[in-house]
């Protein structure tokens, strides 16, 4: 099991270019989430998806778009990127009947220019 | 909107000695609240939660307590050892369309020197 995987892992873009973010997990969860990390400011949470077809914004969703593409697949999509958008990226799944542990990916570190 | 504060936001202890971390959260209808531990250049790893029907829980070194008239829950480390060292997250979640949703308080950074 690779558990949740994220795609690419470094990426620097330019001030108005658009970029995907990947993010798959092995694991049968229903709920997956988009968390993104800066220093001192914590986790804080992009977009979450209780199952597949469903998405729900969080604390900080300006700027970002999200599509829950099946069950194992959620990605996050940057439109025209920001240097506000400079950040670690952390995708993370959980069941929430089992548990509601959050499995977190490696991250993917952003630069935008 | 749902807000989770933590204090401090970075400890220094000496080897041996115990560490306690706090967290305050807004929301009365959170129900979860985990602690997640992140290393240098890590992913956060769940160390140890606890459900809101408990007032306290314990893992070998690793204890957490839960206060939900306050709204607040602590972090207690016990005989810290250099791999203690790390980024510690709370977290408050509330029960929300068939999933729950995560708040996560801004770290602390637990040093411990040896």
């Amino acid at each position: 099991n690779a558990g949740v995987t994220q795609t690419p892992k470094f990426q620097v873009l330019k001030t108005g270019q658009s970029m995907t973010l990947q993010c798959a997990q092995d694991m049968n969860h229903n709920s997956m989430y988009w968390y993104r990390q800066d220093p001192g400011m914590g986790l804080r949470l992009i977009y979450y998806s209780a199952s597949e077809g469903t998405t729900d914004k969080g604390e900080v969703p300006n700027g970002y778009n999200v599509s829950r593409l099946n069950k194992r697949e959620f990605s996050l999509r940057l439109e025209s990127a920001a240097p506000s958008q400079t950040s670690v990226y952390f995708c993370a799944s959980s069941e929430v009947s089992f548990t509601g542990e959050l499995f977190f990916g490696e991250g993917s570190r952003l630069t935008v220019l | 909107g749902e807000n989770v504060e933590q204090h401090p936001s970075t400890l220094s202890v000496q080897e041996g000695d115990s560490a306690v971390i706090k967290c305050t959260y807004s929301d009365s209808a959170s129900n979860y609240f985990p602690w997640y531990k992140q290393e240098l250049g890590k992913r956060p790893q769940l160390i140890i939660d606890i459900r809101s029907n408990v007032g306290e829980k314990k893992d070998q070194r690793i204890a957490v307590t839960l206060n939900k008239t306050a709204k607040h829950f602590s972090l207690h480390i016990t005989e810290t050892q250099p791999e203690d060292s790390a980024v510690y997250f709370c977290a408050a979640s509330v029960e929300t369309s068939g999933t729950y949703k995560y708040i996560f308080g801004t770290g602390t950074r637990l040093k411990v020197l040896a």
